[in-house]
C-alpha cells in the first residue's frame, strides 16, 4: 500500500480564498482523522470519521472549516474563506480501529498551507 | 479531556549516547502511541503501547498504566534519530489521540 496520500503538499493562497485539502486513506482502514500542527498549539485533532461518517468534529475551529468523506477512499478538508491564522500543516491519518491493538495511526506527509 | 505532558522539552546528545523520554497522562488510557517527526516533517509511528513493554531495534518503550506514564528509551543514538518525539493518548479505542508537546532531540557527531 502507498500509505496515506495527501494533496497538495504545499499551498499558498491569499486571504479570503477557498482552500481544499485532499486525503486518500490506507485501503481497508475504517477511521480517518484530520489534524492540524502549528508552533503555538502543537498537533490538534480537528475531526474524525468512522466508516465515512463524521463522529467528532469538536476540534473544528469555526464554521469556515468543513470536512467530508464521500466514500471510503477519499476525504476533503475545506476552508472558506481562508485567513492568515489558518496557516499550518494539515495532516490526514488513518487507522484500522475496532479491536484494541489495531488502532495504530498512520499519517500522511501533510499539506503545508500558507495564507497571505 | 485527557492531558499529556512530555519531558524533557529539548535534548541534545552525542552520537552513541542513551536517552529516556517521559510521557505523563492524566487519565486511564486504552490507547498510547509514540511517534517520531523527522526533520522533513513526516510523522512515523514507533509504538502502540497502552501497557507493558515493547522493543524495536534500538528503541524500546514501557507504559505503566496504573501510574499513568510511559517511557521511550533510545539506545546508541544516531544522527538519524534527530527530530521530535511525540506521545499521544486516548481514553477510548478509536485513536482519537491527544498529543503531547513533544521532546525535540538533536543527536550530534
Amino acid at each position: 500500500d502507498a500509505g496515506v496520500i495527501q494533496s497538495p503538499r504545499h499551498e499558498v493562497t491569499e486571504m479570503g480564498q477557498e482552500v481544499t485539502l485532499r486525503c486518500k486513506p490506507i485501503s481497508g482502514h475504517d477511521y480517518l482523522f484530520w489534524y492540524r500542527q502549528t508552533m503555538m498549539r502543537g498537533l490538534e485533532l480537528l475531526i474524525y470519521f468512522n466508516n465515512n461518517v463524521p463522529i467528532d468534529d469538536s476540534g473544528m475551529p469555526e464554521d469556515r472549516f468543513s470536512a467530508k468523506m464521500p466514500n471510503a477512499s477519499f476525504s476533503t478538508l475545506k476552508i472558506q474563506p481562508s485567513e492568515p491564522r489558518d496557516s499550518a500543516v494539515y495532516f490526514c491519518a488513518s487507522s484500522l480501529g475496532g479491536a484494541l491493538g489495531a488502532n495504530v495511526l498512520t499519517f500522511g506527509a501533510g499539506s503545508r498551507l500558507t495564507v497571505l | 479531556g485527557i492531558q499529556v505532558e512530555q519531558s524533557p522539552p529539548d535534548l541534545i546528545l552525542q552520537e552513541g549516547a542513551n536517552s529516556t523520554l517521559r510521557c505523563n497522562f492524566s487519565d486511564s488510557v486504552n490507547n498510547l502511541q509514540w511517534f517520531h517527526q523527522n526533520p522533513w516533517g513526516q510523522l512515523i509511528n514507533l509504538f502502540y503501547i497502552p501497557s507493558g513493554t515493547k522493543q524495536n531495534g534500538r528503541l524500546s518503550a514501557t507504559t505503566v498504566a496504573t501510574e499513568r506514564y510511559s517511557l521511550l528509551y533510545i539506545s546508541s543514538s544516531q544522527t538519524t534519530d534527530s527530530g521530535v518525539y511525540f506521545c499521544a493518548a486516548d481514553t477510548g479505542t478509536a485513536s482519537k489521540l491527544t498529543f503531547g508537546t513533544g521532546t525535540r532531540l538533536q543527536v550530534t557527531l
